[in-house]
């Protein structure tokens, strides 16, 4: 059965800080994705980020970056001189292929103080 | 950004009656979901549907049951609404593709069951 485990449940950091959140997930499978979703405080679900098992390339994007490491089931995400917009709760999700449902993580919650 | 629109958007309820949220697409997307969201424990999958009269169960299906007799519409019905149904209530879609499935979610419905 896939799991999929955010290992903190909640992250205080002072604005400019960087901050990873980590995501350990457990399937059989060989193929499958991996995600991440933001929802601030206002509520809705926004989606980041998606990862195939088959690239391990990591990937950038502004101050967000993704470590995908197979070797420790891991796909963590890193924010660089965090600000405070970034105050949200963030989610991992996995899913393998074949399938259409998503296995999400508890969420972590992430303040970023001025 | 998807066109997702869940409604009602906000609902207070008595123990014992019946609810039902609609969620609505406009993207004519294969797969549609519903999720609840809870303090601790995340998004936990209720119904989910892949293509008009067909859906199947998620991880909490218990006392809910969903229609889609339309592509664009899928509804979650509680028979008899109790206090542990309280909840925020997501509705998600995806295109339903082979391979990745990233979903793409609506603003929620917030249901307060007295």
């Amino acid at each position: 059965a896939q799991k999929v485990t955010q290992v903190q449940t909640e992250i205080s950091v002072v604005e400019k800080e960087d901050v990873t959140l980590d995501c350990v997930y457990e399937t059989r499978d060989t193929t499958y994705y991996l995600f991440w979703y933001k929802q601030p405080p206002s509520g809705e679900l926004v989606f980041l980020i998606r990862r195939n098992s088959f690239d391990e390339q990591n990937e950038i994007s502004g101050r967000y970056s993704w470590n995908f490491q197979k070797s420790t089931s891991s796909f963590n995400f890193t924010i660089t001189a965090s600000q405070v917009v970034d105050s949200a709760v963030y989610f991992c999700a996995q899913q393998n292929s074949g399938y259409s449902t998503l296995t999400f993580g508890k969420g972590t919650m992430l303040l970023v103080s001025p | 950004d998807a066109g997702i629109t869940q409604s009602p958007r906000h609902k207070v309820t008595e123990t014992g009656t019946p609810v039902t949220l609609r969620c609505h697409q406009t993207e004519n997307h294969r797969y549609m979901y519903w999720y609840r969201q809870d303090p601790g424990h995340g998004l936990r999958l209720i119904h989910y549907s892949y293509g008009v009269k067909d859906t199947d169960k998620g991880e909490v299906s218990d006392g809910y049951s969903v229609s889609r007799s339309k592509t664009e519409d899928f509804l979650l019905t509680l028979e008899s609404a109790t206090s542990s149904q309280t909840s925020v209530y997501f509705c998600a879609i995806s295109p339903g593709l082979a391979g990745p499935n990233e979903q793409f979610f609506g603003p929620g419905t917030r249901l307060t069951v007295l």
